[in-house]
């Protein structure tokens, strides 16, 4: 199973950028990489996901490394209800279907 | 907009209980998915289940079981309840295949056995 490394923690200034890096060094050519994040008490939910280009949403860009081995997720200008758990995921098991969580990101976003 | 819906957000059971936790999705997804959270443990799937009337077992199992008699319900059933079942309780769905598809996630459902 491809598995993923995340820092335990960031902070980062409100207005400014907050960059989010995950480490995938064993990720194979068809998994995809997800992330979502969890605000204290809510279920997780869905920011970007991609398979090898970079990707924009409205939420936030995804940029994925040429080797595939590694992603940063870019909130561009965070604000205090960005203030999350943020889970990097790769997608494993026969058919796609099991979504493993690792402990994740804890993003304080500062005032 | 709500997609993901469990039935209780909130639950006080009693040791021994039999419990019920529902999960209605109504985005005709072919997988859905029940996750327990913990405090340090993160997320950990109980069951996850692919088409009406499979399923298959996660991680944690023990203790646990499932019933899917209709695509878009997923129950999740606690036999006997005891205290370390305790968590908050997560369904998810996300349509069938290998490829891009997203989890999606309802509110949650905090148990607590006494």
């Amino acid at each position: 199973d491809a598995k993923t490394t995340q820092p335990p923690s960031m902070d980062c200034a409100e207005g400014r950028a907050a960059n989010l890096p995950c480490n995938h060094s064993t990720i194979s050519g068809n998994e995809y990489v997800y992330w979502y994040r969890q605000i204290h008490s809510q279920g997780p939910q869905y920011i970007i996901h991609g398979l090898k280009n970079n990707e924009t949403n409205e939420m936030a860009s995804l940029i994925i490394t040429e080797d595939r081995k590694s992603s940063t997720l870019i909130l561009p200008h965070a604000t205090l209800r960005d203030t999350a758990v943020y889970y990097c995921i790769v997608r494993v098991g026969n058919y796609g279907q099991n979504f493993v969580f690792g402990p994740g990101t804890r993003l304080s976003v500062l005032p | 907009d709500v997609k993901v819906t469990q039935s209780s957000r909130y639950l006080v059971k009693r040791t021994g209980e039999k419990v019920f936790l529902e999960c209605v999705q109504d985005m005709d997804h072919e997988n859905m998915f029940w996750y327990r959270q913990d405090p340090g443990l993160g997320l950990r799937l109980i069951y996850f289940s692919y088409d009406v009337k499979m399923k298959e077992k996660g991680d944690i199992p023990e203790g646990y079981s499932v019933s899917r008699e209709k695509k878009e319900r997923f129950s999740l059933i606690l036999e006997s309840a005891s205290t370390n079942q305790t968590s908050m309780y997560l369904c998810a769905s996300s349509l069938f295949g290998s490829g891009a598809n997203v989890l999606t996630f309802g509110a949650g459902s905090r148990l607590t056995v006494l």
